[in-house]
């Protein structure tokens, strides 16, 4: 059975750099049939998805975020990195990493299967 | 503010049905059938229990089934047991790989 599990400092100063990482046990990152995510759920806006990517470098992420936010995962380590720069307390939230099922009839997806427990991120000085 | 609109809680006698209500606009939940209704106990991961509308994964139990009218989309829960408490989200594609907007959760609890 998939599991994943993220991992992340809990506490980051503003203006700095987030960094998390999601370890996959039970399956591989490397496949073809699903893409992986990022979902995060605030207090002020709720759920959001914020990025997604596929075993070949395809990534996409929301406009929101696109300047600062950077993912990609690590074949040998089987594993997912978020990387969120220039942090203000906006990003203080639950950090979900998610499995989303590719869909049969085109190259997109349309709900996730899979979620990780979260780790709790706050943006404090 | 969630884009969707779910009520915040909802409750029920072990046995009886409830259903949470989750609006959109004719941007999401109006114009796609690909709506998911997810399941979180706080301290746990979320979990899948409805997609594409009304398609239940395996291991989900028939007492959960959804449907779609209009710009509401539902979530029913026939014969409430006391592991279905916690809280409930929905979630509808809005056009692009991350325009997906969510509800703000409904926090079911059998009385």
């Amino acid at each position: 059975q998939l599991q994943l599990q993220e991992s992340g400092p809990g506490l980051v100063r503003p203006s700095g750099t987030l960094s998390l990482t999601c370890a996959v046990s039970g399956g591989f990152v490397a496949t073809r049939s699903f893409y992986w995510g990022w979902i995060r759920q605030s207090p002020g806006k709720g759920l959001e998805l914020i990025a997604t990517l596929y075993s070949d470098g395809t990534t996409h992420y929301t406009a929101s975020l696109r300047s600062r936010l950077t993912v990609s995962m690590d074949t040998s380590k089987n594993q997912l990195s978020l990387r969120l720069t220039s942090v203000t307390v906006a990003d203080t939230a639950v950090y979900y990493c998610v499995r989303l099922p590719l869909s049969g009839f085109d190259y997109s997806y349309y709900y996730i299967d899979v979620w990780g427990k979260g780790t709790s991120v706050a943006v404090s000085s | 503010q969630s884009a969707l609109t779910q009520p915040r809680s909802v409750s029920g006698s072990p046995g009886q049905s409830v259903t949470i209500s989750c609006t959109g606009t004719s941007n999401d939940v109006g114009r796609y059938n690909f709506v998911s209704w997810y399941h979180h106990h706080p301290g746990k991961a979320p979990k899948l229990l409805i997609y594409d509308v009304f398609k239940r994964p395996s291991g989900v139990p028939d007492r959960f089934s959804g449907s779609k009218s209009g710009n509401t989309a539902s979530l029913t829960i026939s014969g409430l047991q006391a592991e279905d408490d916690g809280d409930y989200y929905c979630c509808s594609y809005a056009g692009n790989y991350t325009s997906w907007v969510f509800g703000g959760g409904t926090t079911v609890t059998a009385l």
